[in-house]
């Protein structure tokens, strides 16, 4: 149990687009979803905190406007990158949990590549 | 398929004391490990991250090491506080880059 998906795994796409990328959890309900970045050869940060029905909550440094995310269901979170530029490239990962104070399950992640 | 253990699962020390995580991985094949620090409802904090090539990483009161043949790793607290009572968690990111997490270990530090 507990497993959470990411889709997709890898996406290319142009400077100047955006794109979502869906984090599921999917055989448990998620109150919580982190999301995290990982540039190469660095060590993974967290984004921002998400609670299902509410805003959420972005770590310092994090443009809201830039990273949209959107947690509509006790299954789903997802963030869409908008206007993307080649300095957005990354490995973005996300975790869900039960409870807030429950442990993480995490995605797989997801490559992005801006052209 | 990479498995990731992790050994204690929980530990409770008194202030001051030295200690140890054990974190070990079944396939050597690894492009990085991380050790990660989960505050309760809070996202997981990065500690240290050891490329496959490196052999310890060091910061403040923390040094990582990592054995890529014995498939093992240490996390390495030196002068344990109360304010180091967290789970510690590692993860190991495989050549195809998907993440592998251990369960964690729970340690609590006795004032």
């Amino acid at each position: 149990g507990a497993v959470v998906s990411q889709h997709p795994s890898r996406v290319i796409c142009k400077s100047g687009t955006s794109v979502k990328i869906e984090c599921r959890s999917l055989d448990f309900q998620a109150t919580t979803m982190f999301w995290y970045r990982q540039f190469p050869k660095q060590s993974l940060m967290l984004m921002a905190t998400s609670n299902e029905g509410s805003k959420a909550t972005y770590e310092q440094g994090v443009e809201k406007d830039k990273f949209l995310i959107n947690h509509a269901s006790l299954t789903l979170s997802t963030l869409t990158v908008t206007s993307a530029h080649p300095e957005d490239s990354s490995f973005y990962i996300c975790s869900a949990t039960k409870a807030i104070t429950d442990t993480q399950y995490f995605g797989p992640g997801t490559r992005l590549t801006v052209l | 398929k990479q498995e990731v253990t992790q050994i204690p699962a929980a530990l409770s020390v008194p202030e001051g004391e030295n200690l140890v995580l054990n974190c070990s991985f079944t396939d050597s094949a690894i492009y990085n490990l991380q050790w990660f620090r989960q505050d309760p409802g809070k996202g997981l904090t990065s500690l240290l991250l050891i490329q496959s090539s490196q052999r310890e990483q060091t910061s403040g009161r923390l040094n990582a090491s990592l054995d890529k043949s014995s498939g093992r790793s240490t996390l390495y607290i030196a002068a344990s506080q109360p304010g180091d009572s967290a789970t510690y968690l590692c993860a190991v990111r495989n050549e195809g880059q998907n993440f592998v997490f251990g369960p964690g270990t729970r340690l609590s530090v006795l004032p």
